[in-house]
């Protein structure tokens, strides 16, 4: 069964501020790994996935996470936070694109 | 491309009532997931179809849940004989076959009083 851990469900971090959200996985079989963004009273919103190829990822707003195979970890990542960063990451694990598999998600909070 | 709709957007029962949920996904899109999320948690998987077909179906749908997909566009989703537990985000997701990435609609926020 596949499994999903995020580190900490609270993270505050000032504007300008490196951005780290950390994401551990548990699969039996190669993962596709997503992070997504869901701000209050709205549905998710795709950050960026990796499914094959460069460990690497980048997605929209800047963000960015590396698949580490060896750490079972996607960590998200961003230079420099704004305050429009603020709301909950979710990260997720699928088994080549069927369900979704989903951590408990992780409030950002961004302080001026 | 609208995006995936759900309606309504919120609704609230008292307990013990039925409710049906609507998603309409992306037009081109065969595949639709039903997730759950309660607060605090990260979305939980209920059931998907392939077109009309219904392909899985979580343990957490017990026998009160029913999802239609008659036509292999829209779908519903349905409580029947509803509880206080039932209190959830009901999220609805399309993707086509053989590529990875859902797309989510804004959910249906149920209360049961």
């Amino acid at each position: 069964a596949q499994s999903v851990t995020q580190l900490g469900s609270h993270v505050s971090v000032s504007e300008g501020a490196l951005v780290l959200l950390r994401c551990n996985y548990s699969s039996s079989v190669p993962p596709y790994l997503f992070w997504y963004v869901q701000y209050p009273n709205q549905g998710l919103q795709l950050l960026l996935k990796y499914t094959t190829g460069a460990t690497l990822v980048k997605g929209i707003n800047g963000f960015e996470a590396e698949f580490k195979k060896s750490e079972t970890s996607f960590h998200l990542t961003k230079p420099s936070a704004h305050m429009s960063d603020a709301a909950e990451y979710f990260c997720a694990v699928s088994e080549r694109g069927n369900k979704l598999v989903f951590g408990a998600g992780t409030i950002l909070r961004v302080k001026s | 491309d609208t995006g995936v709709s759900q309606d309504p957007r919120h609704k609230i029962t008292k307990r013990g009532q039925n409710v049906t949920f609507r998603c309409d996904p992306i037009s081109e899109h065969n595949r639709l997931y039903w997730y759950r999320q309660t607060l605090g948690q990260g979305p939980e998987f209920l059931t998907y179809f392939q077109n009309e077909a219904q392909l899985e179906k979580s343990r957490l749908l017990s026998d009160r849940f029913s999802a239609e997909r008659p036509k292999g566009s829209f779908s519903t989703l349905e409580i029947q004989r509803t509880e206080q537990g039932d209190s959830a985000m009901y999220l609805c997701a399309s993707s086509l076959t053989g590529e990875d990435t859902q797309y989510f609609g804004p959910g249906t926020r149920l209360t049961v009083l």
